[in-house]
């Protein structure tokens, strides 16, 4: 099983649409949790963090279930713009201060 | 400031040949890491150092050297280029309060 499992993509929406992407970890020590996005070919940068409670960044929520080890980003009034990679990112803190990346899900937005 | 740099955006080299890609930070991080990502793999760790003058092997080090230059700077060495180290490399630092990584722009080697 990988450390880090996500849905896999793309998922091609269109505009406006409401969108949830969900990963799964394996490590039930894990402390901190994030969503990276990257755009084709460009490196990756962080979209937001993900806590115990949940946060909300404008349009973008994230969610974290420890019980379950699952978190989920749901993007809402999709725009053209958020076409991108986003990765589900995990850092085990066993691990040296590693990071643990997903594959990502590919999302395509479309007019 | 700059973030994250990396030199050289692009490279070509022949089977043999030897390079070393060039990472520097200006945020004061004391962590660095040198990632790999390929088509179908996201993004795998080659090695990383968790402060000045440490440094430790991840998930995929076959082929690779580092060295800390000192806490700004971050190189990985590749001895003797195969096919197979074809790929993107990111360089990334980070902070230990949030753990978050700063990733650069990232170095597209090909290997023929």
């Amino acid at each position: 099983r990988k450390e880090v499992e996500q849905d896999p993509g793309p998922f091609n929406v269109p505009e406006g649409a409401t969108v949830a992407f969900n990963c799964t970890y394996s490590n039930s020590a894990s402390q901190s949790f994030f969503w990276y996005r990257q755009d084709c070919r460009k490196e990756p940068k962080l979209l937001m963090s993900v806590y115990s409670s949940g946060n909300e960044d404008g349009r973008f929520t994230a969610q974290l279930n420890r019980a379950s080890q699952y978190i989920s980003l749901l993007i809402r009034d999709s725009k053209l713009s958020d076409s991108a990679t986003y990765l589900c990112v995990v850092n085990p803190r066993n691990q040296g201060g590693k990071l643990i990346f997903g594959q990502g899900t590919e999302l395509s937005v479309k007019p | 400031n700059a973030g994250v740099t990396q030199t050289p955006k692009f490279q070509v080299l022949k089977t043999g040949q030897s390079m070393t890609l060039q990472c520097a930070q200006d945020m004061n991080h004391n962590s660095m890491y040198w990632y790999r990502q390929d088509p179908g793999m996201g993004l795998r760790l080659i090695y990383y150092s968790a402060s000045e003058g440490t440094t430790d092997k991840g998930e995929v080090p076959n082929g690779y050297n580092v060295s800390r230059l000192n806490k700004r700077e971050f190189s990985l060495r590749l001895e003797s280029a195969a096919p197979s180290q074809t790929s993107v490399y990111f360089c990334a630092s980070s902070e230990i309060v949030t753990d978050t990584q700063y990733f650069g722009p990232g170095t597209r080697l090909t290997v023929l």
